[in-house]
């Protein structure tokens, strides 16, 4: 089974600085992997998932194999970019694929 | 896209009462629904997965028979917590799988509280 990890519970970073939220996996086949954000008071929407590799909202992730890595990256950040972030891991279930959530990592973009 | 929708929005309850949540997907068909928890400050964490049709699936740890699950139909799941106690206080999220069954749709969540 797949299993992420981010190693970061809180990200700061200033109003046009890069940001990179941290997410590392394991899993010994082709991993499903995907960043999903959480706005304040708003529902969980998905933001990116690796196969498609487009670029949402300015942010981008690629799925670095030698690394076991899927880093969610922007080069200038926004103070609307500020939510919490997760990387969940793809498992099939009982006739169904679930998400697994991490702790998730909270980005505070500073004005 | 896909919505899915939360009733009630929030709840407060007394203990040792019953309390149900429904789930809808409004705009599509979802054989299969899941139930989340979330605390404060806390990620997501799986309670079970709905099946249309048949039992669900509950996670280990979860007890089934505190926390009823239903899928009525292929737009509906509800949950029901069963003689609520306090530490059953909590954020309940539902989400339903997409077309590409990767993807899931999240509804907005449910607060409850157990007074």
């Amino acid at each position: 089974a797949q299993r992420v990890t981010q190693p970061e519970k809180l990200l700061s970073v200033f109003k046009g600085a890069p940001v990179e939220l941290k997410c590392n996996y394991s899993y010994s086949g082709s991993p499903e992997l995907f960043w999903y954000v959480q706005y304040s008071r708003q529902r969980l929407q998905l933001l990116l998932r690796h196969i498609s590799r487009e670029s949402i909202k300015g942010f981008t992730a690629d799925l670095n194999k030698g690394e076991t890595s899927f880093h969610l990256k922007k080069p200038f950040a926004q103070e609307e970019d500020s939510a919490m972030y997760y990387c969940p891991s793809l498992s099939a279930g009982a006739g169904s694929y679930q998400l697994t959530f991490g702790k998730g990592t909270k980005l505070s973009v500073i004005p | 896209g896909a919505v899915v929708s939360q009733h009630p929005s929030r709840v407060i309850c007394k203990s040792g009462t019953s309390v149900k949540i429904e789930c809808r997907s409004l705009d599509f068909q979802a054989t299969t629904m899941f139930w989340y928890r979330q605390f404060p400050k806390q990620s997501l964490m799986l309670m079970a997965t709905s099946n249309e049709g048949s039992k669900a699936t509950y996670e280990q740890g979860v007890e089934k028979d505190k926390f009823l699950i239903n899928h009525a139909s292929l737009t509906l799941s509800t949950l029901t917590v069963t003689s609520a106690h306090p530490e059953d206080s909590s954020f309940y999220i539902c989400s339903a799988p997409g077309e590409t069954n990767y993807e899931q749709y999240f509804g907005p969540g449910t607060r409850l509280t157990v007074t």
